[in-house]
């Protein structure tokens, strides 16, 4: 299974930038990189995804190394709301099954 | 739209009793699966259903047991709860595409005796 590799944890000042990063050096070329994210008692949520290029939405930026071997997780400017673990993970040609590891825990410091 | 509900939000069983966790979602999607986090870990893939009358097991799926005769709803069951089964339980689902984005339930909160 194509694996990803996060830093435990990080912390961050409220309204900064969040850069969070992403190593999946195993990824073939029709994986996609998704990132969810967990809020303390919640179910995961989706926060972003792509493939080959940089990807912005309303929550975050994506950026994708160009090999594809690591990526980065963008947060604009953090909220105390923003606090949570967050989850790399590649969506694997052929399977529709999300594969958790344990993230990073990322806390926001007021 | 409701998305994906689960009941009950919190149960506490004995060991050997059986009890049937409810997951729905009212967006159509065709594939829906079952997670279980235990604390502190990412959460684990225990079963999954690509449609009405589909299954197939995940990472964990010992002593668990699914169904999924419509859409909309996909069952859980525990036939003889065992004290490793004390977990949280998330349902998901999502169109049959693998870019597609997973909705995930808010959980239910399982302790066995």
């Amino acid at each position: 299974d194509a694996k990803t590799t996060q830093p435990n944890s990080m912390e961050s000042n409220e309204e900064e930038p969040v850069h969070l990063p992403c190593n999946h050096s195993t990824i073939s070329g029709t994986d996609y990189i998704h990132w969810y994210r967990q809020l303390p008692s919640q179910g995961p949520e989706y926060v972003i995804h792509g493939l080959t290029s940089n990807v912005n939405n309303r929550m975050a930026s994506l950026a994708i190394a160009e090999d594809r071997k690591s990526s980065t997780l963008i947060l604009h400017r953090a909220t105390l709301r923003d606090a949570a673990v967050y989850y790399c993970i590649l969506g694997v040609a052929g399977s529709y099954q999300l594969t958790f590891g344990k993230g990073t825990k990322l806390s926001v410091i007021p | 739209n409701a998305g994906v509900t689960q009941t009950p939000k919190f149960q506490v069983l004995k060991t050997g009793q059986s009890m049937t966790l409810q997951c729905a979602q009212d967006m159509n999607h065709e594939y829906m699966s079952w997670y279980r986090q235990d604390p502190g870990m990412g959460l684990r893939l225990i079963h999954y259903s690509v449609g009405a009358g589909i299954t197939d097991q995940g990472e964990v799926p010992n002593g668990y047991n699914v169904s999924r005769s419509t859409t909309e709803d996909f069952p859980l069951r525990l036939l003889s709860a065992a004290p490793s089964q004390t977990s949280v339980y998330f349902c998901a689902s999502s169109y049959w595409d693998k870019e597609e984005t997973q909705y995930f339930g808010p959980g239910t909160r399982l302790l066995v005796l």
